[in-house]
């Protein structure tokens, strides 16, 4: 079956560390997208990629990177450089960038120790 | 500058009574609406769209009702059902953009369905 998948589920950083978010899809989705949910405000974008080796910032790209090498994967990195990092990862993933719905996968936990 | 709005945070409701949710944009570009439903810990999934040509779309016990000049869409769910107890999210396209089109969201609704 075709779906998309994050890993690893719960992640613990130490402060000062990257760490890197996997996120891979098999559904030849062109575009995908990261999310971060806080409570109470919601799905916030990161950044999103339309096409391979584009992507672009979304609403809250600071202290984000990504990269999108192969349709099927759109990893983030989440820097030292990112003040509040403990939250709920969402990857999405789209069959085109005209805002038809999303496929999500299931979520990373992030938690900043 | 939130551009979809959904200003209850919480909503509780009996079981088999009508369950309304509501949402509000400000972007008059958005030109597709859609409602996902999320559980704890998981990611959220696609419940039910509709396009701006349309004022109403109905799928089994949900139907959702956008009023363009209001700006508005709710989402009733009749009757509800515990199993609907989630998170409940409005999104927005507008998807007659050339570029970078992508899904903006709203804060959230937990919804919670008492037996």
């Amino acid at each position: 079956d075709g779906g998309i998948t994050q890993s690893p589920k719960y992640l613990f950083r130490k402060e000062g560390q990257n760490v890197t978010l996997s996120c891979e899809q098999n559904l030849n989705h062109d575009a995908m997208y990261w999310y971060r949910q806080d409570p109470g405000q919601g799905l916030r974008l990161i950044y999103y990629s339309q096409i391979v080796n584009d992507f672009q910032k979304g609403d809250i790209a600071e202290g984000y990177s990504v990269s999108r090498e192969k349709k099927e994967s759109f990893p983030l990195t989440v820097t030292s450089a990112q003040k509040n990092p403990t939250a709920f990862y969402l990857c999405a993933s789209s069959i085109d960038s005209r805002g038809y719905g999303y496929t999500f996968g299931s979520g990373t936990r992030l938690t900043v120790v | 500058d939130q551009q979809v709005k959904q200003n209850s945070p919480s909503l509780s409701v009996q079981e088999g009574r009508i369950s309304i949710l509501n949402c509000d944009y400000t972007n008059s570009m958005f030109d597709y609406f859609l409602w996902y439903k999320k559980y704890p810990a998981e990611g959220p999934t696609f419940l039910i769209s509709i396009s701006s040509i349309k004022d109403k779309n109905e799928d089994g016990r949900f139907t959702v009702f956008l009023n363009k000049s209001a700006k508005h869409l709710s989402l009733h769910i009749v009757p509800s059902q515990p199993g609907d107890s989630a998170v409940y999210f409005c999104a927005a396209s507008a998807r007659g953009e050339t570029s970078g089109s992508r899904l903006t969201f709203g804060e959230g609704t937990q919804l919670t369905v008492n037996p």
